[in-house]
């Protein structure tokens, strides 16, 4: 089935600093990509939704100037959490829809980010 | 708006039990329903997936689920769990021309030896 990496698979940073992580689409091409958060023993909340090419579209109650999406490739979409604070840290998941394969989407391992 | 419920949030099993975790779903119009798991320390799997046609749909490790419209419902069954089934199970639903998924909050089964 179609593989989705994410880097990386955990990132401790400092209160202020500002995290990437990337999503990566390894045998398909991918025009969107999702982010989702994850928060403990709590659902997937998605964050936004990431076309190729074009500007992300964010969900309800998301700050999009903290959290930059930018899809630059079919097979590559990053996440920039900008000026981290303790309450960003979270388990970030992203996914990827495989045009081949109508509405299915396949989920990356996922970033545990811990900001102190 | 769209939203998914899972009644069980934490499920405990003997090896061998039957297993039927509950997901009900609110949207007025047509739906995708999806059933993910994800075992311990690993990324989320398809489970199975209902599109349209028969609404007893079958997926792997001999998982299935029943979409039953008037219920609004897409429960999973399984016969008879293993030990190695214990992990977190979500369902979810896209409808209309979105391709956005609502999770449910998930269920954690632990099935024990």
């Amino acid at each position: 089935g179609a593989v989705v990496s994410q880097h990386p698979s955990w990132v401790i940073c400092k209160s202020g600093t500002s995290v990437k992580i990337e999503c990566r689409s390894l045998d398909f091409q991918a025009t969107t990509m999702f982010w989702y958060r994850q928060f403990p023993k709590q659902s997937l909340m998605l964050m936004a939704t990431s076309n190729e090419g074009s500007k992300a579209t964010y969900e309800q109650g998301v700050e999009k100037d903290k959290f930059l999406i930018n899809h630059a490739s079919l097979t590559l979409s990053t996440l920039t959490v900008t000026s981290a604070h303790p309450e960003d840290s979270s388990f970030y998941i992203c996914s990827a829809r495989d045009p081949a394969s109508f509405s299915e989407q396949f989920f990356g391992p996922g970033t545990r980010l811990t900001v102190l | 708006a769209q939203s998914v419920s899972q009644h069980n949030h934490h499920v405990i099993l003997s090896e061998a039990a039957s297993l039927e975790l509950g997901c009900n779903y609110s949207y007025g119009g047509t739906v995708n329903l999806f059933w993910y798991v994800q075992y311990p320390g690993q990324h989320l799997q398809l489970l199975l997936k209902y599109f349209s046609g028969d609404p007893l749909v079958k997926g792997i490790k001999g998982f299935e689920a029943e979409f039953i419209k008037s219920k609004f419902s897409f429960n999973l069954r399984k016969p008879s769990v293993q030990w190695s089934d214990t992990a977190e199970y979500f369902c979810a639903v896209n409808g209309g021309a979105t391709n956005k998924l609502i999770f449910g909050t998930g269920t954690l089964l632990a099935v024990q030896p």
